[in-house]
């Protein structure tokens, strides 16, 4: 089944850490770009960050420059997103979707809070 | 603030044809493709439309996309219940800091 799932979101403190992970199956995972986009509860969808194919090129929204990395491990089929000195404002659903637009996964809640 | 403007809610009766706008401008909408989105509050965002007009496999062609300059638009035929969500339009975006740009989201009320 082609399909994309989320994991490794939760709740985590101000100044904290996350990890998300996107597992991929049923395709060729290297050959697409992979994206990030993060809904905040109530709000509309906010493009986050964005990996080439091979991992050499990225790509993200000013608003998470320099605290959150994009990866991915192609041998694995997955994509990931370091968030590093996590705020209130970056608590939202992720979701994980590949180039084209045609395949998001289910999303993880990320709750940032004291 | 988005960079593509939509209006923010539309509605309509059973079987009625509605329309959404996205407004951008020539650095998205104008130079890029635009792509919809369907999604029902709680679930993913679902790809209605790719490449201003195409439908993907399973889509019912009551949902059409154009394109016009720096504004495309969605149409739906033949409204009914299951079409109330929101929707959404996207585009890329030649701006070094947000490449990839969505509209602020049109909630569509089946009345």
């Amino acid at each position: 089944e082609v399909q994309l799932v989320e994991s490794g979101g939760g709740l985590v403190q101000p100044g904290g850490s996350l990890r998300l992970s996107c597992a991929a199956s049923g395709f060729s995972f290297s050959s697409y770009w992979m994206h990030w986009v993060r809904q905040a509860p109530g709000k509309g969808l906010v493009w986050v960050s964005h990996i080439n194919s091979d991992g050499g090129t990225t790509a993200y929204a000013d608003s998470v420059k320099g605290r959150f990395t994009i990866s991915r491990d192609n041998a694995k089929n997955t994509l990931y997103l370091q968030m590093n000195t996590l705020r209130a404002d970056d608590t939202a659903v992720y979701y994980c979707a590949r180039s084209g637009g045609g395949l998001w996964g289910q999303g993880t809640l990320v709750t940032v809070s004291s | 603030q988005s960079v593509l403007t939509q209006p923010p809610s539309a509605s309509g009766t059973p079987g009625q044809r509605v329309t959404i706008s996205c407004s951008g401008s020539s650095s998205n909408i104008g130079s890029y493709n635009v792509y919809w989105y369907q999604q029902v509050p709680g679930t993913a965002p679902k790809l209605l439309i790719y490449r201003n007009n195409q439908r993907p496999s399973g889509v019912p062609d009551r949902f059409s996309g154009s394109k016009s300059g720096t504004s495309a638009s969605l149409g739906i035929s033949g409204l009914r219940s299951e079409d109330e969500a929101d929707y959404y339009c996207a585009a890329w975006d030649d701006s070094l800091s947000v490449p990839v740009i969505f509209g602020g989201g049109t909630k569509l009320t089946v009345l």
